[in-house]
């Protein structure tokens, strides 16, 4: 009965090969999350799509970009991936934004080589 | 101030004891503060959250504590078990407005539960 489906589970790249990460949700809720989290760390929000309206963090590198061709489906993209890009990748799911509870997937471990 | 300081970092304690984390945060925006467990392997998972228009919230063995006043809440679990075993991480975010979006977590602490 996952509500917010990560795949894959792990991912190994090599130093500069793009890799893409994929989120799906079965909420139909309208927000969308990426976070970054590394290890013993919190998790770091890199972007976050309203409906269709992308909105990427200040700080969050330009070698990360983010598709959602449709409301249940939401992409990651590592255009050239370095050694500390290497983390754990967490999509998360909201209704709307504030005081809303955000519903996590499981996550996506992604190793660079 | 978009911080929110955690502590302890790690935490060990007896099964039926209690467990006490504390977070403090500067921003006088925030207005919702959560509360997520993490398993290893797993996402975060909300356990519970409040607003601080009350000083406290119990949801069976777990409550938070908040003081608005000093900017500090806190987690307490009752009779802890091996199984509340995790990380915690506190989190803020303002009610409306840009940055409603944007929860702040704390860096989290790790919480085993000894037998």
């Amino acid at each position: 009965d996952a509500m917010v489906i990560q795949n894959p589970r792990y991912q190994v790249t090599q130093f500069g090969k793009p890799v893409t990460l994929s989120c799906s949700q079965t909420l139909n809720h309208n927000v969308m999350y990426w976070y970054q989290q590394k290890s013993s760390q919190a998790p770091k929000l890199l972007f976050h799509y309203y409906d269709k309206d992308f909105n990427n963090e200040a700080d969050t590198p330009d070698n990360f970009q983010s598709r959602r061709p449709n409301t249940s489906f939401c992409f990651l993209d590592i255009r050239s991936p370095g050694l500390g890009d290497a983390a754990m990748y967490l999509c998360a799911t909201s209704r709307q934004v504030g005081f809303e509870k955000l519903f996590f997937g499981s996550g996506t471990q992604l190793s660079v080589l | 101030q978009q911080q929110v300081k955690q502590s302890p970092q790690s935490l060990i304690v007896q099964k039926g004891g209690i467990s006490i984390i504390n977070c403090a945060y500067e921003n006088t925006a925030f207005d919702y503060f959560p509360w997520y467990q993490q398993f290893p392997g797993k996402g975060p998972a909300l356990l519970i959250a409040i607003r601080p228009d009350v000083s406290e919230k119990k949801e069976g063995r777990f409550t938070i504590s908040f003081n608005k006043s000093a900017k500090q809440f806190s987690l307490h679990i009752m009779d802890s078990q091996p199984g509340d075993s995790a990380t915690y991480f506190c989190a803020a975010s303002p009610d409306s407005g840009a940055g409603s979006y944007q929860l702040t977590f704390g860096k989290g602490t790790k919480l085993s539960v000894i037998p």
